[in-house]
This record gives structure tokens, C-alpha cells and sequence, in this order.
């Protein structure tokens, strides 16, 4: 079974210091993975997503991910982080072999302090 | 604008009443799927749609049905409601599957008394 685990529910970060999203994952054959935001009141929006290629993924409003294969982690991260960037933010993987379905970890909030 | 509607945005009802849920898309996309979304859980899928007249089930479908029709329109039926159905349902869809970027709803807040 394919499964994603955010450790963290609440990550605390000052606004401009760098922040760590974490996301580890398990399912069958290669992973394609994503990153969701979900402000407050509002659907998820895409973030990124690594399906193939460089492990370093660029996405929206300056988050990147980098998937590592050995540890079976795709952690989302952001140089400098901004009090707008606070929300809840969800991790999301399926396989390429298997059960075809997209399987989201339970989310971590975000919330960066001026 | 680009966009998934979904009605209503919020729903107080009773056991056992059925209930429709409607989503509406405007870009074309063959690919639709509905979640739940329950706090610590994160969101699951319930059905979803690779294109008209062809659904499956996600990882929780029990208790709900939908049906694709129309290439834009993917409603969520709830035919006996029940109180662990209380829940925020998104409406989600996507060009052609799951790889690729999928666009939201903005939700609806079911409540089953």
C-alpha cells in the first residue's frame, strides 16, 4: 500500500529565515510526487510535483522540493520564508506500479511569525 | 477564468436524506475526482473520472456514487447520508490524469445530524 507520512503537524519559522517542510513516502515502482497549499477558506493549490529528471524540483512562488531516493523523502523548501506563506500544506505521491490513486499525508501547517 | 465551481458550499442536513453535490469545471478537463477532507487525515479520495461515462473508485467510495455524463460536470451523490459523512468535500480536476497539476474547488462543508 502506498502510503505519505508529514511528521510535523505545525512547523514554526521567522519571516526570512529558510523553512523545511518534511514528507516521506512509500508505494510501488518510481514515485511521482506533489505539493499542495491550502490557505484558510479556500481549495488546494498546486505547488510543484517531481515525476522524472532532476531531483531538484522548482515551483510556485519560490518553493522547491528535492526527492531523494535513498531516504524516500521529498521535503518542501524556501529560502527566505514570508508571514503570506503561512497555510496548511499537503504532500502527495502515487506509483507508477499498483494502485493508480493519489494518497495525501494528513498535512503540516505552516506558520511563519513577523 | 479557469475555474471549478462546486454547489453548495454548505450543507446542513439530516440521516438519510439523499443529497447531490455539483461540480462544474471549465477547462475542458477529462480527468475529475472528489476528496474528503478530515482533520489528521489529510484529504482521501472518494471517486473520481478518467473521462464521460467512465468512473472508479478511490480509496473511501462506500456510501457515495457519482456519475459523469457530461465532460464538465462531476457531481457527488450521497443517497442515505450519515453523520460519519460529515466532512469537507473538494471537487478537484485536471487535464488528462493525476500526473497531472490538479485545480480545486473551494470546497463544501456537509454536515449529517
Amino acid at each position: 500500500a502506498q502510503s505519505v507520512a508529514q511528521p510535523e503537524d505545525q512547523v514554526n519559522v521567522a519571516e526570512g529565515n529558510p523553512l523545511t517542510v518534511k514528507c516521506t513516502y512509500s508505494v510501488s515502482g518510481n514515485p511521482y510526487l506533489f505539493w499542495y497549499v491550502q490557505y484558510p477558506n479556500r481549495g488546494l493549490q498546486f505547488l510543484l510535483k517531481y515525476i522524472t529528471g532532476d531531483n531538484l524540483v522548482k515551483g510556485s512562488y519560490g518553493f522547491e522540493a528535492e526527492f531523494n531516493k535513498s531516504q524516500t523523502s521529498f521535503h518542501l523548501k524556501k529560502p527566505s520564508a514570508l508571514v503570506s506563506d503561512s497555510a496548511l500544506y499537503f504532500c502527495a505521491v502515487r506509483g507508477d506500479t499498483g494502485r493508480r490513486a493519489l494518497t495525501f499525508g494528513s498535512g503540516t501547517r505552516l506558520q511563519v511569525q513577523p | 477564468e479557469a475555474q471549478v465551481t462546486q454547489n453548495p458550499r454548505y450543507l446542513i442536513t439530516v440521516t438519510g436524506k439523499k443529497l447531490t453535490v455539483t461540480c462544474s469545471q471549465n477547462m475542458n478537463h477529462e480527468y475529475m475526482s472528489w476528496y474528503r477532507q478530515d482533520p489528521g487525515l489529510g484529504l482521501r479520495q472518494i471517486y473520481y473520472s478518467m473521462n464521460v461515462e467512465v468512473t472508479d473508485k478511490g480509496d473511501v467510495p462506500e456510501g457515495y456514487k457519482v456519475s459523469r455524463k457530461e465532460k464538465r460536470n462531476f457531481p457527488l451523490i450521497l443517497e442515505s447520508p450519515s453523520p460519519n459523512q460529515t466532512s469537507l468535500y473538494f471537487c478537484a480536476s485536471s487535464l488528462r490524469g493525476l500526473l497531472d497539476e490538479q485545480y480545486f474547488g473551494p470546497g463544501t462543508r456537509l454536515t449529517v445530524t
